[in-house]
């Protein structure tokens, strides 16, 4: 069965630096793989998603992530980060039939200024 | 284009009672979902639709039930509410594989 791992629960980092946000994930074939963000009381917004081709994918507010198969994962980046990326960030994979995701548990992002 | 909403935003029920969360979504999807999430377990799906009139049991669906009647709307039923059905309750549709969730819905059984 396909399932997805957030190592870190929990990360801090300060204003203008940079981030990396780990996402490991079991699935047998190619993997269809998403990262969504959740502010505090909202819903989820796709931030990227990687179905095939280059393994390097850009989303909104200057999110990238990188698609590594040996390694099973799917790294979350962002170059400098902004108070307004504070939130919680949930990396999911394509579970099968009807479109259903399987998510992570979650990591959430605090913003030293 | 209001994308899927969600009604209410907050409601608080004793143990026992039942209630209907409701889910609409704008943008003529095929694929809707619901999922409750908890502190520590991520969101889990509860039951989902691949078309108006079919539902179908997700990881959690005990004490749940579902209907899609109409393309648009996705109804999310407690027949009787239990403490454990404390959560906030996500609605999504999806296109491409890609989800759009609803602004969710914050439920306490007391």
């Amino acid at each position: 069965a396909q399932s997805v791992t957030q190592p870190d629960i929990h990360i801090t980092v300060s204003e203008g630096a940079s981030l990396e946000l780990r996402c490991n994930y079991s699935y047998g074939a190619t993997p269809y793989l998403f990262w969504y963000v959740q502010s505090p009381g909202q819903g989820l917004q796709l931030l990227l998603k990687y179905f095939s081709g280059d393994t390097l994918v850009q989303g909104i507010k200057g999110f990238e992530a990188e698609f590594k198969r040996s390694q099973s994962s799917f790294n979350l980046r962002k170059p400098s980060v902004h108070w307004s990326d504070a939130a919680e960030y949930f990396c999911a994979v394509g579970a099968g039939g009807a479109q259903k995701l399987v998510f992570g548990q979650g990591t959430r992002l605090t913003i030293n200024p | 284009n209001a994308g899927v909403t969600q009604t209410p935003k907050f409601r608080v029920l004793k143990t026992g009672q039942s209630m209907t969360l409701l889910c609409a979504q704008d943008m003529n999807h095929e694929y809707m979902y619901w999922y409750r999430q908890d502190p520590g377990m991520g969101l889990r799906l509860i039951h989902y639709s691949v078309g108006e009139g079919t539902t179908a049991k997700g990881e959690v669906p005990d004490g749940y039930n579902v209907s899609r009647l109409k393309k648009q709307n996705f109804l999310l039923g407690l027949e009787s509410a239990a403490p454990s059905q404390t959560s906030v309750y996500f609605c999504a549709s999806s296109y491409g594989y890609a989800q759009y969730f609803g602004p969710g819905t914050r439920l306490t059984v007391t």
